[in-house]
């Protein structure tokens, strides 16, 4: 089955505590990207990119980081999580020739 | 500041009635993009308009992108319960396929 998926679906930690969330696809796209998703302000594009080793940056880029070693999996990255960056996280995929993105589960993270 | 606004935010109307959502920005989009979002699921991609003026149908729903393509609505005819969800725009900027900028989201809720 085509699809995207997103490890933890919830997490649970504290300030300053390093954390990865995973993403990976199984549909060979070569675009990914993460959001983040807030009441009243919508889907706020972190980073994303465009193939393997190739990434830059979103709307919202501080705070995060990622990786694109492998055209599959785009980990993000918060070395020093801080409680503003609790939020709804989205990762989505698509074919750089087409328009339709294919959106994760979602991970719900809480930094206290 | 948002790029994209979309009003209204809150939609509670009941079945058969009809709706319209908008999405209003001062720049111009290369591209506009519809989504709908239900909840615990990431956004599913609705529909996609490129050229000023463009109107689409898909089934009860119809998207018209504006002249000057900064603007576009969404028309629901005789809305049914499962219409109920969260209705995103997002544009790329012209110059940025890659960058995409997601509107503040309408709530919609049908009734019986």
């Amino acid at each position: 089955e085509a699809q995207v998926t997103q490890n933890p679906r919830y997490l649970i930690t504290v300030t300053g505590k390093k954390l990865t969330v995973t993403c990976s696809q199984n549909m060979n796209h070569e675009y990914m990207s993460w959001y983040r998703q807030d009441p009243g302000l919508g889907l706020r594009q972190i980073y994303y990119s465009m193939n393997v080793e190739v990434t830059d940056k979103g709307d919202v880029p501080e705070g995060y980081k990622v990786s694109r070693k492998e055209k599959r999996n785009f980990p993000l990255i918060l070395e020093s999580p801080s409680p503003n960056q609790t939020s709804l996280y989205f990762c989505a995929s698509k074919y750089l020739s087409t328009d339709t993105q294919y959106f994760g589960p979602g991970t719900r993270l809480t930094v206290l | 500041t948002q790029l994209l606004e979309q009003s209204p935010q809150f939609l509670s109307i009941q079945e058969g009635e009809n709706l319209t959502v908008y999405c209003n920005s001062s720049s111009v989009f290369s591209s506009l993009q519809w989504y709908r979002q239900e909840p615990g699921e990431g956004p599913v991609l609705l529909v996609t308009v490129v050229t000023g003026g463009e109107v689409k149908k898909l089934k009860r729903l119809t998207f018209q992108f504006g002249d000057a393509r900064k603007d576009s609505s969404l028309h629901i005819t005789a809305a049914q319960p499962g219409d109920t969800g969260l209705y995103l725009c997002a544009g790329s900027l012209t110059g940025t396929a890659s960058k995409l900028t997601f509107g503040t989201g309408t709530r919609l809720q049908v009734t019986l």
